[in-house]
């Protein structure tokens, strides 16, 4: 069965911290990973997507990395905002367009 | 531009009531999807349109849940005999899409949702 899980499942940090949230996946057959933005009340935005041969992307100040052998994926977030507070969503897509989203990790950025 | 815009945002139903919800994707997106989101967790796929073809119903859950696209455009999601744990938020996504373009790719581009909450 394809899976998606996620951790933490909340994450309180400082205003300009960093951060890392980690997503760990199995789908076969895997074909890409999203990580989305989700603001309370809103749709998911997305951030990065990356393919198999790809083992990190940038998107401002959010980066993500994945490791295909491990079937890990991890977002990064630098020098945190409090605009950054929100769930962020991990996606695996398989080639054959199904999606199996994680239930996502709740940031919180204090002032 | 637009993006995808969803109505009602809100919505009320008593058991056993039929509900129709309403999705309006960015003009021109070929592809579109719906999703449901109950509290606490990530979407789960419903269903996905090609123009008006539904190409995949996979996700629906039961006989109850029923999406149109007729013109391509606007879609439509219906839940008939409505539950309390049909209680969740609806997403509706489109993305371009076109020939050639496998949906597991294109970015998908989400609606804010219609939260319905059945009594």
């Amino acid at each position: 069965k394809n899976q998606v899980e996620q951790s933490p499942q909340s994450l309180i940090i400082l205003e300009g911290k960093n951060c890392t949230l980690q997503c760990n996946y199995t789908v076969s057959p895997f074909s890409n990973l999203r990580w989305y933005k989700q603001d309370t009340g809103r749709g998911p935005v997305s951030l990065t997507i990356m393919t198999f041969s790809e083992n990190t992307k940038s998107n401002g100040r959010y980066t993500a990395t994945l490791d295909a052998d491990t079937k890990q994926s991890s977002l990064h977030i630098t020098a945190s905002q409090l605009s950054d507070s929100a769930s962020y969503i991990c996606v695996a897509n398989t080639n054959a367009g199904k999606s199996t989203f994680g239930d996502g990790t709740t940031l919180t950025v204090k002032p | 531009g637009a993006g995808v815009s969803q109505s009602p945002r809100y919505k009320v139903a008593k058991r056993g009531q039929d509900v129709a919800l309403r999705c309006d994707p960015i003009s021109g997106h070929v592809s579109l999807f719906w999703y449901q989101q109950a509290l606490g967790q990530g979407p789960e796929f419903l269903t996905y349109f090609q123009n008006e073809a539904q190409l995949d119903k996979s996700g629906l859950p039961s006989d109850r849940f029923f999406a149109e696209r007729p013109e391509g455009s606007v879609s439509t999601l219906k839940i008939q005999r409505t539950q309390q744990e049909d209680s969740a938020v609806y997403l509706c996504a489109s993305s371009l899409g076109g020939p050639g373009v496998p949906r597991y790719t294109d970015t998908q581009y989400f609606g804010p949702g219609t939260r319905l909450t059945v009594l």
